[in-house]
């Protein structure tokens, strides 16, 4: 069965430069959310969209955003990082606001 | 705000027994969702469970069942007949159902350790 697709799946930057993640949804799910995982910490919600509309916030940073195209695919963008950015960002995918949120495998930040 | 606390930071079990991994959670709503998920070395976060707040029923899903306290708000993962792949840090959420695509409130986490 297809699965969430997360590119890329490694990234390299420096200090002060910015960053895409990009996350491709299973096919037909129309909520995409977004989740940051830093070095032995649980995941935390950053922002979610349901049709192509932003729908929650959780704690993601004034240098952070995200949108959802028409094809439901969705971009994070990320500016300034620092290097307390380092960390595995999580997209989620769902058919629906309240069905089961399937995870992608994961973009690996690294900030230098 | 909801918080999930799992008060185990790692269990340890003989292959092939049994063990339960702790969870309880605070909120003020009576309509929500909660979940275990499984995350191996391979970071990949997988669903292993899911409990609707309005079912008595305890869900089960082959070797993986919860004991689901409402009034308590506690929420336990029992792993029957342990295998050595079960072996990955295990994480409790929640999510309000009353909303819109609300993310997951997680846990710090319980690593699980399978001694073979």
């Amino acid at each position: 069965a297809a699965g969430v697709i997360q590119s890329p799946r490694h990234l390299i930057k420096e200090k002060r430069e910015t960053a895409t993640l990009k996350c491709y949804p299973i096919p037909r799910h129309d909520t995409v959310y977004w989740y940051q995982q830093g070095p032995g910490q649980d995941p935390q919600f950053l922002i979610s969209f349901y049709e192509k509309m932003q729908s929650d916030k959780g704690s993601i940073p004034d240098r952070f955003s995200a949108q959802q195209f028409s094809d439901y695919h969705s971009e994070l963008n990320m500016s300034s990082l620092e290097l307390g950015d380092s960390a595995l960002y999580f997209c989620a995918s769902s058919f629906g606001s309240h069905n089961e949120q399937f995870f992608g495998p994961g973009t690996r930040l690294t900030v230098l | 705000a909801q918080t999930v606390t799992q008060s185990q930071p790692e269990m340890s079990v003989q292959e092939a027994e049994t063990v339960t991994l702790s969870c309880t959670y605070d909120t003020s709503e009576s309509d929500y969702y909660l979940f275990w998920y499984k995350q191996p070395p391979s970071r990949q976060m997988i669903l292993v469970i899911r409990q609707e707040a309005y079912k008595q029923q305890n869900a089960t899903e082959n070797r993986f069942s919860v004991n689901f306290q409402k009034a308590a708000k506690s929420f336990s993962l029992k792993i029957s007949d342990s295998q050595l792949g079960d072996a990955a840090m295990y994480f409790c959420a929640y999510k309000y159902s009353g909303g819109g695509a609300d993310g997951l409130t997680f846990g710090k986490g319980t690593h699980l350790i399978i001694q073979p």
